[in-house]
């Protein structure tokens, strides 16, 4: 069946440093893929979406391009803040419901 | 306005109660969806419903009984909980559903359920 496979964490990071959060999916067709941030202690918000091969979403610094030759859509930001900390779930879209990666916990210190 | 909001946000309950966790979309939207986000921060599906009718029941033990009234609610009632339930729960909507067009999923703040 189709699914997400992100990176595990936690990444620790000092600030300023390069984030890269490795994502690969499995799947049939082409579904739309996003990025999702829970911040601490609160609910899943959209970081990013790119809806076809090649598109990239991008989105408070942070970026994504579909990549459908290598079923990959890597989270990117170049410079990180400490604010960034959070859990990062990749996602896919298939027909009615929305499969996400298990979450990889970014630290990111000051 | 919170465009999904939960209610209760944190809940500690006894084993072998019944307790239920409301939700309510203002976005119009006609798909409304349970998660289950466990202690490894691990999001699942539970269910989801469009226009008030069940579309997505995952494999979730009977005690879990979703309720939509109307396409603005959908409820989760559960009963004799277990310690295994512990877990956030979030409920989220979309318009439209399908992948086309890139169903972006809002998601209430989440209802904290510890069983005792």
């Amino acid at each position: 069946g189709d699914s997400v496979t992100q990176m595990e964490g936690p990444v620790t990071l000092s600030e300023e440093a390069f984030l890269t959060i490795n994502c690969t999916y499995t799947a049939t067709g082409y579904p739309s893929l996003f990025w999702y941030v829970q911040y601490p202690g609160e609910g899943l918000q959209l970081l990013l979406k790119a809806t076809k091969a090649d598109d990239k979403g991008s989105n408070k610094g942070f970026e994504a391009t579909y990549r459908k030759e290598t079923t990959s859509f890597h989270l990117e930001k170049g410079s990180v803040q400490v604010s960034d900390s959070a859990v990062y779930f990749c996602a896919l879209d298939r027909d009615d419901k929305i499969i996400f990666g298990k979450g990889t916990r970014l630290h990111i210190l000051p | 306005d919170t465009a999904v909001s939960q209610t209760p946000k944190y809940l500690v309950t006894q084993m072998g109660n019944d307790k239920s966790i409301k939700c309510e979309q203002n976005l119009g939207h006609d798909t409304m969806y349970w998660y289950k986000q466990d202690s490894k921060k691990f999001l699942k599906i539970m269910f989801s419903y469009n226009n008030k009718e069940l579309i997505i029941n995952e494999t979730v033990p009977n005690r879990f009984s979703p309720k939509s009234p109307d396409k603005a609610h959908l409820n989760l009632h559960i009963n004799s909980l277990e310690l295994g339930d512990s877990a956030v729960y979030f409920c989220a909507s979309s318009h439209p559903i399908g992948g086309a067009s890139g169903n972006t999923i809002y998601f209430g703040e989440g209802s904290w359920l510890t069983v005792v």
